[in-house]
C-alpha cells in the first residue's frame, strides 16, 4: 500500500533562513507527487506538484521540490523564508498507474514556525 | 469566487444525533471529495464521487453517508454521531481525471465535536 512519511513534526525557523521539509513515499513505481499548505483555519492549497520530467518541480510562493527516486523522497526547499510561510505543510502522492483519481494519500504534515 | 463552499463551519453534537455537512463547488468539478483531518494523521479520505450519482468509499468511510444528487453539490452524511467522528472535516473538488491530473481545490473546512 502506498504511504507517505513527513519525518517531522515541527519546525521552526528563523525569518530569512533556508528551510528544507522532508518527505519519504512509498510505492512501487513513480507516483505524482504535490505538496499543499494549509494557513490557519484555512483549506489546503496546492504549492506544487510533479508527474515527470525535470525533477525540480517550482512552485507558488518560491517554494521548490525535488524528487530523488533513488531515496523515495520528495523535499520542499525555499532559500529564504517569510514570517508569513508559517503554516502546515503537507506531502501527498497519488498512484500513477491507476490513473491517479480517488488515492490522493496524505502525510501526516509539517507546522512550520517563523521567528522574527 | 466562491470556489468551494461548506456549510455549517462549526457544530456541536450530542452522541447519537444525526446531521449533515453540505459541499457546494462553483467551478464544475466533476469528482468531489470528503476527507477528515485528525491531529498527527494528515487528512483521510472518507467518500469520494466522479460525477453525479456516483460515490465510493475511501480510506475510512464507515459511520458516514454520502449523495451527489447534482454535479455541484456533495453531501457527507452521520447518521448516529459518536465522539471518535470528533474532527474536521473538508470538502475537495477536482477536475475529471482526479488528483493525478491536477489538484485538489478545498473548503475551509467544518469542524464538528461529538460530546
Amino acid at each position: 500500500a502506498q504511504s507517505v512519511t513527513q519525518p517531522d513534526i515541527h519546525i521552526t525557523v528563523s525569518e530569512g533562513a533556508s528551510l528544507e521539509l522532508r518527505c519519504n513515499y512509498s510505492y512501487g513505481a513513480t507516483p505524482y507527487l504535490f505538496w499543499y499548505v494549509q494557513s490557519p483555519g484555512q483549506g489546503l492549497q496546492l504549492l506544487l506538484k510533479y508527474f515527470s520530467g525535470d525533477t525540480l518541480v517550482q512552485g507558488i510562493k518560491g517554494f521548490e521540490a525535488e524528487f530523488k527516486r533513488s531515496q523515495s523522497s520528495f523535499n520542499l526547499r525555499k532559500p529564504s523564508v517569510h514570517w508569513s510561510d508559517a503554516a502546515e505543510y503537507f506531502c501527498a502522492v497519488a498512484p500513477s498507474l491507476t490513473g491517479g483519481y480517488n488515492k490522493l494519500i496524505f502525510g501526516a504534515g509539517t507546522r512550520l514556525a517563523v521567528h522574527p | 469566487n466562491a470556489g468551494v463552499t461548506q456549510t455549517p463551519k462549526f457544530r456541536v453534537l450530542k452522541t447519537g444525533q444525526s446531521m449533515t455537512l453540505l459541499c457546494a463547488q462553483d467551478m464544475n468539478h466533476e469528482y468531489m471529495y470528503w476527507y477528515r483531518q485528525d491531529p498527527g494523521m494528515g487528512l483521510r479520505l472518507i467518500h469520494y464521487s466522479v460525477g453525479e450519482g456516483t460515490t465510493a468509499k475511501g480510506e475510512v468511510p464507515d459511520g458516514y453517508n454520502v449523495s451527489r444528487l447534482k454535479k455541484q453539490n456533495f453531501l457527507l452524511g452521520l447518521e448516529s454521531a459518536a465522539p471518535s467522528q470528533t474532527s474536521v472535516y473538508f470538502c475537495a473538488s477536482s477536475p475529471a481525471g482526479g488528483p493525478g491530473t491536477g489538484e485538489l481545490f478545498f473548503g475551509e473546512g467544518s469542524r464538528l465535536t461529538v460530546l
